[in-house]
């Protein structure tokens, strides 16, 4: 079984659709993070979370919203999807006091039209 | 701020070629290493890490040594298989509370039989 999983692995929708993105891990980390992906840009950090109850803006979180529902529950939400927002999505998790180390799930490659 | 830069993509070699694909980074103290491998529609794994000045990082026949005096962490492989086909993104990782992780914009390689 996937250490970190997430759910849905694709997703077409419209302009101006809310959207959630789920992610779940059973690697017992307390650190979790969702990153978009775009071509010939690498990796970009939306959010990170130490803990349940800790959640931070990562460099590109405006259009985004978060919710840690338990240790192993990181969710991503578009409350307004826009076309610039189509890219693939990344969740992953680390042990902590070790950030380089992460696990990262399958990925979401969601498309707004 | 932190930053990595790798060699622009695609590179391309026959099999049993000699791999090198470059990686420089800027960073004010002594930042962890790493290298991960993105298959086609997988998440990224981790390949390989160093953590302090002329470490080596090994793994799956690739290495990596963390050349402070340059700033940079080259990976190199012997003898490629098509297996190797997909994206490598050099990272870095700061210490402290957060631990950031800024990654390269990856470098695809395609191995031709």
């Amino acid at each position: 079984d996937a250490d970190v999983t997430q759910t849905p692995r694709n997703r077409i929708t419209k302009t101006g659709k809310r959207i959630m993105l789920e992610c779940s891990q059973t690697k017992g980390h307390d650190r979790m993070y969702w990153y978009r992906q775009d071509p010939g840009l690498g990796l970009q950090l939306i959010y990170y979370s130490f803990d349940v109850k800790d959640i931070n803006k990562g460099e590109i979180s405006d259009g985004y919203s978060v919710s840690r529902q338990a240790q192993a529950k990181f969710s991503l939400s578009l409350e307004s999807a826009i076309p610039n927002q189509t890219a693939l999505y990344f969740c992953a998790t680390s042990p902590t006091g070790r950030a380089g180390e992460q696990f990262f799930g399958p990925g979401t490659r969601l498309t707004v039209l | 701020g932190n930053s990595v830069t790798q060699m622009e993509g695609p590179v391309t070699l026959s099999e049993e070629a000699f791999l090198t694909i470059n990686c420089t980074y800027t960073a004010t103290g002594y930042p962890s290493l790493f290298w991960y491998v993105q298959y086609p529609g997988e998440g990224l794994q981790l390949l390989l890490k160093a953590t302090k000045a002329d470490d080596k990082g090994s793994n799956k026949g690739f290495e990596a040594t963390y050349r402070k005096e340059t700033t940079s962490f080259h990976l190199e492989k012997g003898s490629v298989q098509v297996s190797d086909s997909a994206v490598y993104f050099c990272a870095l990782s700061r210490g402290g509370g957060y631990q950031k992780v800024t990654f390269g914009t990856g470098t695809k390689l395609q191995v031709i039989p």
